[in-house]
Parts: structure tokens; sequence; C-alpha cells
């Protein structure tokens, strides 16, 4: 089975400072990695993915993250935050064959002081 | 085009009552999927519908059912409630074409549902 292990549930940064979200899974088999991200009192939107190729991958808005097979990890990466950055931030896995459901971690709230 | 759209949006029942929730995909979207977000448990993969044909399950309870029309609107139901049901419901739709998740899931804005 998959499971995902986001590191901090609480990031709180200044504005324009840097930030990463840490994300790690675990799985035996290849999956597909995920950035989701949920504003207050909203659904979930796709930030980026990683499907293959390229392990860095970015999303329009400056975040990008960076797959990393041999640590299994995931992190979610922007060198400069803005106050309309805050929100929830979710890493989820899904398998690349068999069953295609989206495997969550427990989320990291960041936090955008001024 | 419009985005995913859920009915109704928040909704307040009592224990041992039972429950529809209503998910409409993205106009030619053929897959929907249902998740579970609750504090304690985070996020959560209840079920994917394809064409009618409940094509993926996950580790929920018979309490928790769906299905799909033919337009592929998608219903959520679940019967006697628990208090342990309140949570905010999301399903997501996807073309669903490849049945794989190399397609985006969109996301609609979830039925927040609380049991008394």
């Amino acid at each position: 089975a998959q499971s995902v292990t986001q590191l901090d549930s609480q990031v709180p940064v200044f504005e324009e400072a840097p930030v990463e979200l840490r994300c790690n899974y675990s799985s035996s088999v290849s999956v597909y990695l995920f950035w989701y991200v949920q504003y207050p009192n909203q659904g979930l939107q796709l930030l980026l993915k990683y499907l293959s190729g390229s392990t860095l991958v970015e999303s329009i808005n400056g975040f990008e993250a960076e797959f990393n097979k041999s640590q299994t990890s995931f992190h979610l990466r922007k060198p400069s935050v803005h106050i309309s950055d805050t929100a929830e931030y979710f890493c989820a896995v899904s398998l690349i064959q068999g069953a295609q459901k989206l495997v969550f971690g427990q989320g990291t709230r960041l936090t955008i002081n001024p | 085009k419009a985005g995913v759209t859920q009915t109704p949006r928040y909704l307040i029942k009592t224990r041992g009552q039972q429950v529809t929730l209503s998910c409409s995909p993205i106009s030619g979207h053929r897959s929907v999927s249902w998740y579970q977000q609750t504090p304690g448990q985070g996020l959560q993969f209840l079920f994917e519908y394809f064409s009618e044909t409940q094509r993926n399950k996950g580790n929920f309870p018979g309490r928790f059912s769906g299905r799909q029309f033919s337009n592929s609107r998608s219903e959520m139901n679940v019967s006697t409630l628990e208090l342990g049901d309140s949570a905010l419901y999301l399903c997501a739709s996807s073309w669903g074409q490849l049945g794989s998740l190399q397609e985006t899931q969109y996301f609609g804005p979830g039925t927040r549902l609380l049991v008394l």
C-alpha cells in the first residue's frame, strides 16, 4: 500500500521569504506524484504533478517540486511567497498501474505573515 | 467551461438518517471520484465511477454507496448516518479515458455534512 507523509502540519513564513513544504512517500511500485492546494472554503486545485521525465516540475504561480526517487521525496518550494499563497497544501500519490485513486498526506497549512 | 459542481453545499442531518449528495462533472468528463475530508483522517478515497460503473473503491463500510448516471452526473449516498460521518465530501472529475491519473482530476467545492 502507498502512504504519504507531510512532515510539517503548519509552516509560518514571512512574505517574500522562501518556503519548502516537505513530502515523503512510501510505495513498493512506481507512482505518480501530485501537489494540490486548498484555499479556505474551497475544493482542491492541482498545483503540479510528476508523471515522468524531468524530475523538476513547475507550476504557473512560481512553485516547483523535485522528485527524488532515492529519498522517496517530492518537496514543494517557492523562492518568494505572497500573502495569497496562504492555504493548505496536500501531497498525493497514485499508482501508475492499478487502482486509480489519490492517496493524500495530512496536509501542511502555510501561513504567510506580512 | 463550467467547473465541477456539488449540491448541496451544506447539510445538517441527525444520526440514523440517510443522505444523498450530488456531483456534476465538467462537461465531457466521464470519470467521477469521491473523497471524504475530516480533520482526523484527512482526505480519503471513497470510490470512482466511469461510464456508470464503479471502477475503484476505497475502504469504507457498505453504508457508503454511489452511482453514476448516463450523463456522468454522480450521486453518493450514506445510510444510517453516524457522528463520525461529519466531513467535507469532495468529488473530482476527469476524462477517465486513459484509466490512470495521468489526467488531471478537477475537484468541486465540496458538500459539508454535519451529523448531530
